[in-house]
């Protein structure tokens, strides 16, 4: 079973609707969640972390963990064309889980 | 500005070849990571290194070695190509704390012929 698991999509939405992105994870021991994003024929770049349970916001990005049940969350408020891309969760414990990735296209 | 940086971007090259992708950063981070990912597909962990001499292989067993000599290099060799090892590379380092995250370059894509 992997650590880290995460629904590939494709998750298709109009501009300006909100993206609701989830993954699962099992590892316990894990204290430290972020979201990435990668663009097309690019690296993954950090858009946020979190620690522990509770929300984290950053502009129109909300990050959830909630640890009881093991969920990790990403809004994505007022979607854009430019927020087209795979979003991929990750946790830590001495290095980084990540999730299969989303692919998330933002229809103009 | 520190970053991390990955040469050559695009590799076209005929099978049996040796290759080196290489790959630096000037964050002074001692944690690097070589990734594997297919198109479309997840991030696979192939080798990591928390220092100076010290290499580990990751969750995905790879041909490839890697080498650690100097704190901000940390190349990928492949002795001998092959069309499976068709790829991109992802190379990646974070600091002490591994909550300040991984910085990612921007890949090495690398096509066996």
């Amino acid at each position: 079973q992997k650590e880290v698991e995460q629904d590939p999509g494709p998750l298709s939405v109009p501009e300006g609707a909100i993206v609701s992105l989830n993954c699962t994870y099992s590892n316990s021991a894990f204290q430290y969640f972020m979201w990435y994003r990668q663009y097309s024929r690019k690296g993954p770049e950090l858009l946020m972390y979190t620690y522990s349970s509770g929300n984290k916001e950053d502009g129109r990005f909300t990050a959830q963990v909630d640890k009881s049940s093991k969920y990790i969350s990403l809004f994505i408020r007022d979607s854009q064309p430019s927020d087209s891309a795979t979003y991929l969760c990750a946790a830590n414990d001495y290095k980084l889980s990540f999730g299969a990735g989303t692919t998330v296209t933002v229809r103009a | 500005e520190a970053d991390i940086y990955q040469t050559p971007r695009y590799l076209v090259i005929g099978t049996g070849k040796k290759i080196t992708l290489e790959c630096s950063q000037t964050m002074g981070h001692d944690k690097m990571y070589w990734y594997q990912q297919d198109p479309g597909m997840e991030l696979h962990l192939i080798h990591y290194s928390y220092g100076v001499n010290s290499t580990e292989k990751g969750d995905l067993s790879s041909e490839s070695t890697v080498s650690r000599i100097r704190t901000e290099h940390f190349p990928l060799t492949l002795e001998s190509a092959r069309p499976s090892h068709t790829s991109q590379y992802l190379c990646a380092s974070s600091g002490v704390k591994t909550v300040s995250g991984y910085t990612f370059g921007s890949g090495t894509r690398l096509t066996v012929v």
